[in-house]
């Protein structure tokens, strides 16, 4: 059962945000929310996660919605090099159940 | 520099042979994983270790086996048995007790089955 919802595709110009949705309506109170990214034939980089709070950190932004039941990542100024599949994954602290779904492939135009 | 080797980057084998695709890490982590992944599909996971000489099923075992003899390494052999072997497989490790997150790639093998 999937655990996580995102759109299957998003475009966003060059310089602008890039605001990625996801939704986990199913998440438990232990459940954290990570982000991660994968370019092309590479293993995936971790971006970012968080628990009920907003975070940010060098590469993003985080919001977390009150009910804690959706997600947005945000990419403040998107560059070309943004461009990859990203995936949104609710697992506990220590990985149970840590699953890659088919993730958002984001397009960053020039 | 520490990281996690797989070797080869690309690689090409008859149908029916058995392969088997290298991961070797020197980050002195205990658990290792291994990944699938199929075009345009997120990661399945395949095997994992937590400790030298154990190792558990993952999702989508079948046709897989694994070995841990030594901590830094954990090879992954794919065997005539699995159906549609053809894929992209990820290795990766994690320190004993680390968050999920901290969870390490490696750069990948992409199997093709002629």
């Amino acid at each position: 059962d999937a655990k996580t919802t995102q759109p299957p595709s998003m475009d966003c110009a060059e310089g602008r945000a890039a605001n990625l949705p996801c939704n986990h309506s199913t998440i438990s109170g232990n459940e954290y929310v990570y982000w991660y990214r994968q370019i092309h034939s590479q293993g995936p980089q971790y971006i970012i996660h968080g628990l009920k709070n907003n975070e940010t950190n060098e590469m993003a932004s985080l919001i977390i919605t009150e009910d804690r039941k959706s997600s947005t990542l945000i990419l403040p100024h998107a560059t070309l090099r943004d461009t990859a599949v990203y995936y949104c994954i609710v697992s506990s602290r220590y990985g149970q159940n840590f699953v890659f779904g088919p993730g958002t492939r984001l397009s960053v135009l020039p | 520099d520490g990281g996690i080797t797989q070797s080869p980057k690309y690689l090409f084998r008859k149908e029916g042979q058995n392969v088997t695709l290298s991961c070797e890490q020197n980050l002195n982590h205990d658990a290792m994983y291994w990944y699938r992944q199929d075009p345009g599909q997120g990661l399945r996971l395949i095997y994992y270790s937590q400790i030298v000489n154990d190792f558990q099923k993952g999702d989508i075992a079948e046709g897989y086996s694994v070995s841990r003899e030594k901590k830094e390494s954990f090879p992954l052999t794919v065997t005539s048995a699995q159906k549609n072997p053809t894929a992209f497989y990820l290795c990766a490790s994690l320190p004993q007790g680390a968050m999920v997150n901290e969870q390490f790639f490696g750069p990948g093998t992409r199997l093709t089955v002629l």
